[in-house]
């Protein structure tokens, strides 16, 4: 079965430049939600899109912003880059009845930015 | 205070034993409840989903939700050395620390 897809699985910047994350959801899922892990931490939730619509935002830095497109792909672009920001950046996907709130999320694989 | 804590562990059994996971969680309102198992380097994947409380039992897998008093388990029955992972609960979005499980040959 598909699942999440996510590009570039890794990425490595300098401080101070751009990076832009991609998703591509399972097919018919119409809602991404972004995570960021740090190193032994757990999965700190970003921002999430229902029908292309920001539906959900968290802990999101305002150096991020993030969109979903036509087709559902999502992108989480990250200005500014800083050391902190290395981390894995999950993406996951749903088929949203309600916007979110109860439904069952699939991860990808994840993107591990590591900013120099 | 974190709205979701978990005990990070590590937690090393061995194979064949029952493992407990536990998390507590600070809001009465929360109603949707998710058990994810995370290997190193992979993203998470879902293990169990229970709503409100009782049990949910999925193969060698029982999710456990007792709302008086905020709690969730995870118990794993017959614990095998390929469930060494991390396991993390969540409510939707908020996710616990996760607990690194370790099952010893």
């Amino acid at each position: 079965a598909a699942g999440v897809i996510q590009s570039p699985r890794h990425l490595i910047k300098e401080k101070r430049e751009t990076a832009t994350l991609k998703c591509y959801p399972i097919p018919r899922h119409d809602t991404v939600y972004w995570y960021q892990q740090g190193p032994g931490q757990d999965p700190q939730f970003l921002i999430s899109f229902y029908e292309k619509m920001q539906s959900d935002k968290g802990s999101i830095p305002d150096r991020f912003s993030a969109q979903q497109f036509s087709d559902y792909h999502s992108e989480l672009n990250m200005s500014s880059l800083e050391l902190g920001d290395s981390a894995l950046y999950f993406c996951a996907s749903s088929f949203g009845t309600s916007g979110g709130i109860t439904d069952t999320q699939y991860f990808g694989p994840g993107t591990r930015l590591t900013v120099l | 205070q974190k709205e979701v804590e978990q005990d990070p562990g590590p937690l090393s059994v061995p194979e064949g034993a029952i493992v407990s996971l536990n998390c507590t969680y600070s809001n009465s309102a929360f109603q949707y409840f998710m058990w994810y198992r995370q290997y190193s380097r992979k993203g998470p994947e879902l293990l169990m989903y229970t709503y409100s409380s009782g049990n949910k039992e999925d193969g060698r897998f029982t999710a456990q939700v007792d709302k008086s008093s905020k709690y969730i388990s995870l118990f794993i029955r017959d614990s095998q050395p390929s469930d060494s992972a991390t396991y993390l609960c969540a409510i939707v979005i908020i996710f616990g620390q996760g607990t690194e499980l370790s099952v010893k040959p």
